[in-house]
């Protein structure tokens, strides 16, 4: 089955212990993007990847980093985390360009809560 | 700055009735218009989408309805059904090829269908 997963789904922890959100797709596509969503805010990328090693910043990096070793793996590490960074975390991935198909597929989302 | 704009927040319709939700976007340079659907515990999901050299596409009881010149988007959904009481987004991506495939959201919509 075509997914992508995230984990862990739930998370709480403290201000400034370091975490990681992982993030895998088995679809072989080159694009994967992060983004979180905030009632009222819809869904705002924090990083993208165009491919192995081809990392960039969205709209709202502050604070986040991701690395991209893999095709398949796009972690998103939050190495001190701080309450404002409470949110629902989604990974997403597809296929670059204007194809007719490449929609961007989205994991089941990862909800972080920053005490 | 909210470069695509939808409303309205949350809508209760009745089962069988028209639902509507609108958005409007800034940026000429967009040029693949998506709907995503997404359910409570689950991450967004394509539900229909339509490029700006069409005026309107249908899937089913899913329709939706672009205006070019006045850089507006709405999504119908017609005999609403309980089942598709979940929350909508309008999204937008920009027209470039191996670019950023970041899809701009809107806020969303909350819908709620009534037996």
């Amino acid at each position: 089955e075509a997914q992508v997963t995230q984990n862990p789904r739930y998370l709480i922890t403290v201000t400034g212990k370091k975490l990681t959100v992982t993030c895998s797709q088995n679809m072989n596509h080159e694009y994967m993007s992060w983004y979180r969503q905030d009632p009222g805010l819809g869904l705002r990328q924090i990083y993208y990847s165009m491919n192995v090693e081809v990392t960039d910043k969205g709209d709202v990096p502050e604070g986040y980093k991701v690395s991209r070793k893999e095709k398949r793996n796009f972690p998103l590490i939050l190495e001190s985390p701080s309450p404002n960074q409470t949110s629902l975390y989604f990974c997403a991935s597809s296929r670059p360009g204007l194809a007719a198909n490449n929609e961007q597929f989205f994991g089941p989302g990862t909800r972080l809560t920053v005490l | 700055q909210q470069q695509v704009k939808q409303s309205p927040q949350s809508l209760i319709v009745q089962k069988g009735g028209i639902s509507i939700i609108n958005c409007a976007y800034e940026n000429t340079a967009f040029d693949y218009f998506p709907w995503y659907q997404q359910f409570p515990g689950k991450g967004p999901a394509l539900l229909i989408a339509i490029r700006p050299d069409v005026s309107e596409k249908k899937e089913g009881r899913f329709t939706i309805s672009f205006n070019k010149s006045a850089k507006q988007f709405s999504l119908h959904i017609m005999d609403s059904q309980p089942g598709d009481s979940a929350t909508y987004f309008c999204a937008a991506k920009g027209g470039s090829n191996f670019g950023n495939e970041k899809l701009t959201f809107g806020t969303g919509t909350r819908l709620t269908i009534i037996p």
